[in-house]
C-alpha cells in the first residue's frame, strides 16, 4: 500500500516551453501533497505544500508564477514549470500524506528528471 | 525554523557489519522522525519512523532510537548487505501544523561484499 506514481519519469524540453508533471496516489486518498526538487548529490528541498481544493503554499524563494501547482482531487496533484530555463533542470519529486492515518507520514513518488536545453 | 543535521556524509562498511547514522534537530516541538532510503535515480522510500512518545523502534535489521532531551535520533542497520547501499535521509516534522518535513543532507552508505 501507499503507492505514489509520477508521470513522466523524465522529460527533455526546449528553453521557454512549459512542462507539466503529474503526481498520483494510487491506493489511498491524500489531502496533502508536497513537491520537492533535488539537485545531484544534495538533499530534498521542499518547494510547496498542496492541499486539495485550495491554493498551494510555497516555500520562501520559490516563484509561484513559475511553478504552478494544482491539486484538483484527493489523488492527483500537478506541477507545471512555466517558461522553463536550463537552471530549472533538476529532479522533481512529489510526496503524499494519507488522509486516514495519524498524520505526518509522506510517501514519495519515483521522481521526474527534467532537462531543459 | 527546524534545522536537521546528519552525520556522517559517507559511510563504508563490510558486509555483515553494523551501520549507524546520526541526526540532530533543533525544534523541540518536532514529534515525528522518519528515515528514508534513496537509491540512485529513484524517489525516497520510507523505511522506518518514530514518534516522540517512543524511545526506540525496531523492524527486522533496522532500528531507530530517539533521545528527546538531547534532540537527536539515530538509524541502526545490523548485518548489512550490499543491497543496503544507498543514500539515507533523516527528517523531522516542522512548519505550521507540523505536517512538513525538514531533511538532513543525507548519508551515502556503501556496503562492500
Amino acid at each position: 500500500g501507499a503507492v505514489v506514481s509520477q508521470h513522466p519519469s523524465w522529460v527533455i524540453c526546449k528553453s521557454g516551453t512549459s512542462v507539466k508533471i503529474e503526481c498520483r496516489s494510487l491506493d489511498f486518498q491524500a489531502t496533502t501533497m508536497f513537491w520537492y526538487r533535488q539537485f545531484p548529490k544534495q538533499s530534498l528541498m521542499l518547494m510547496a505544500t498542496s492541499n486539495e481544493g485550495s491554493k498551494a503554499t510555497y516555500e520562501q524563494g520559490v516563484e509561484k508564477d513559475k511553478f504552478l501547482i494544482n491539486h484538483a482531487s484527493l489523488t492527483l496533484s500537478t506541477l507545471t514549470v512555466t517558461s522553463a530555463h536550463p537552471e530549472d533542470s533538476s529532479f522533481y519529486i512529489c510526496s503524499a500524506s494519507p488522509m486516514d492515518r495519524a498524520g505526518n507520514e509522506q510517501f514519495f513518488g519515483p521522481g521526474t528528471r527534467l532537462t531543459v536545453l | 525554523g527546524e534545522n536537521v543535521e546528519q552525520h556522517p556524509s559517507t559511510l563504508s562498511v563490510q558486509e555483515g557489519d553494523s551501520a549507524v547514522i546520526k541526526c540532530t534537530y533543533s525544534d523541540s516541538a518536532s514529534n515525528y522522525f522518519p528515515w528514508y532510503k534513496q537509491e540512485l535515480g529513484k524517489g525516497p522510500q520510507l523505511i522506518i519512523d518514530i514518534r516522540s512518545n517512543v524511545g526506540e523502534k525496531k523492524d527486522q535489521r533496522i532500528a531507530v532510537t530517539l533521545n528527546k532531551t538531547a534532540k537527536h535520533f539515530s538509524l541502526h542497520i545490523t548485518e548489512t548487505q550490499p543491497e543496503d547501499s544507498a543514500v539515507y535521509f533523516c527528517a523531522a516534522n516542522t512548519g505550521s501544523g507540523y505536517s512538513t518535513l525538514t531533511f538532513g543532507k543525507g548519508t551515502m552508505l556503501l556496503v562492500s561484499p
